[in-house]
């Protein structure tokens, strides 16, 4: 079955420091990957996602994250962090079921940025 | 327009009430989902729709009901819930165009249960 791990629980981090959040998934034929946002008291936002192709992705809000099937990881990273970058990250990968895909998500890691 | 809509935001009730959660989209419907989420936990999937039928349940107590009564809406209709049922509850779409894996989340309901 597949699964995804994010190691860090909680990354404190100080204000224009750069950041690296990790995300390892298992192994399969074909991997379809997510990170997701989650702010206080609101709902997932999709950050960037990887389908295929490039294995350097661009997401929303200066962030970026690399495909390594070798290490089966996707890193989350960023430059320079933001106070307003506090929040709840979610790896996940999609995995076919029946007619369906369901998104398997990892524990999250909570980045929190200190000025 | 990728936008998810859900209502209400917050819902408070008792365990004999029965009430509803909405969710609704404008984007066409390829799939839809329901997931709960607790305080420091990831989402947990409940429910899925594809293509207007009940595709997955993930051996969610029959308490929660759910509904897609036409290609934009999802209901969650909840009876007899128990205060452990407290939690945010999120509804996904993934839209008719795009990648069909890709989901887009609404803002959630808080629901409490007293």
């Amino acid at each position: 079955a597949q699964s995804v791990t994010q190691l860090d629980s909680q990354v404190p981090v100080f204000e224009e420091a750069p950041v690296e959040l990790r995300c390892n998934y298992s192994s399969s034929v074909s991997v379809y990957l997510f990170w997701y946002v989650q702010y206080p008291n609101q709902g997932l936002q999709l950050l960037l996602k990887y389908l295929s192709g490039s294995t350097l992705v661009k997401g929303i809000n200066g962030f970026e994250a690399e495909f390594n099937k070798s290490q089966t990881s996707f890193h989350l990273r960023k430059p320079s962090v933001h106070i307003s970058d506090t929040a709840e990250y979610f790896c996940a990968v999609s995995v076919s079921m029946d007619s369906s895909y369901k998104l398997i998500f990892g524990s999250g890691t909570r980045l929190l940025v200190r000025p | 327009d990728t936008e998810v809509t859900q209502t209400p935001k917050h819902l408070v009730m008792g365990m004999t009430n029965k009430k509803s959660l909405k969710c609704e989209q404008h984007m066409g419907h390829r799939a839809m989902y329901w997931y709960k989420q607790k305080a420091k936990k990831p989402p947990e999937l409940m429910f899925v729709y594809s293509y207007e039928k009940l595709s997955i349940n993930e051996s969610v107590p029959s308490r929660f009901s759910p509904e897609c009564p036409n290609s934009s809406l999802l209901n969650l209709h909840l009876h007899a819930l128990q205060p452990e049922d407290s939690a945010l509850y999120l509804c996904a779409s993934v839209p008719e165009r795009g990648a069909y894996n890709e989901q887009f989340f609404g803002p959630g309901t808080r629901l409490t249960v007293l």
